[in-house]
């Protein structure tokens, strides 16, 4: 149940984009499609915005989209917004039912 | 609309027991996995434990093995967790999470405060 590893901070200004990392091992990112992205606004409950490694759910703007390779996931905020400054997490399924969480990222729009 | 709303946090002492529930509503919750993650105070996201539908199958985080329980009345809608023994690192607010392939709906939280 190791956590897995994203960058504390990125920043970005309006209009530009942002990529995220989230590394794991063959445990869990590199060994199944199930990586999810979450944005939490301070204060506020942890939304789902990517799940299955690029899936969005309904809602989520297009501007969030998601990939994997090898045991790194990533999300990419593309078209940066003053409403996307935030935290995100990445997660995965780690076998036996556990799901593991990166350390979150604070993304800045200067 | 998809509705989880907790309760039963508060201020506990170490070693100390406390109740939470979680009313769901707006979905068949008799056929969905549920779960409680939690966060420390200005820390990240940490999964507690999971439940099968019909409840006949639990998991859990290993620091909490032995010390909580996650059960579910599907005849309520309602999900629970019991905390026993607690820590103060047990500090955090307690989030009851939807689980489908991925966590899709969250619950506004309920805090948990561990502290003499």
């Amino acid at each position: 149940q190791s956590a897995l590893t994203q960058p504390p901070s990125a920043s970005g200004s309006p209009g530009q984009s942002v990529i995220i990392s989230c590394t794991g091992t063959s445990s869990d990112v590199g060994g199944y499609n199930y990586v999810s992205w979450y944005q939490q606004h301070p204060g506020k409950a942890p939304r789902l915005i990517i799940y299955e490694v690029t899936k969005r759910p309904s809602g989520v703007p297009d501007r969030f989209s998601g990939s994997k390779s090898g045991n790194t996931a990533s999300l990419t905020v593309s078209g940066l917004q003053a409403e996307d400054e935030a935290d995100y997490y990445c997660s995965s399924f780690a076998g036996n039912n556990d799901v593991v969480f990166g350390g979150g990222t604070k993304v800045t729009v200067l | 609309e998809v509705q989880l709303v907790e309760s039963g946090g508060g201020l506990v002492q170490p070693g100390g027991s406390l109740r939470l529930s979680c009313a769901a509503s707006g979905f068949t919750y008799n056929s969905l996995w549920m779960s409680w993650v939690r966060q420390a105070p200005g820390k990240g996201l940490e999964w507690v434990a999971n439940i099968k539908p019909d409840g006949s199958e639990e998991y859990y985080l290993d620091s909490v093995k032995g010390r909580f329980t996650i059960s579910r009345d599907n005849a309520k809608n309602s999900l629970y967790l019991q905390m026993n023994n607690l820590r103060a690192e047990d500090t955090a607010i307690y989030y009851c999470v939807r689980k489908r392939v991925s966590l899709d709906y969250w619950g506004q939280g309920t805090l948990v405060t561990v502290s003499s």
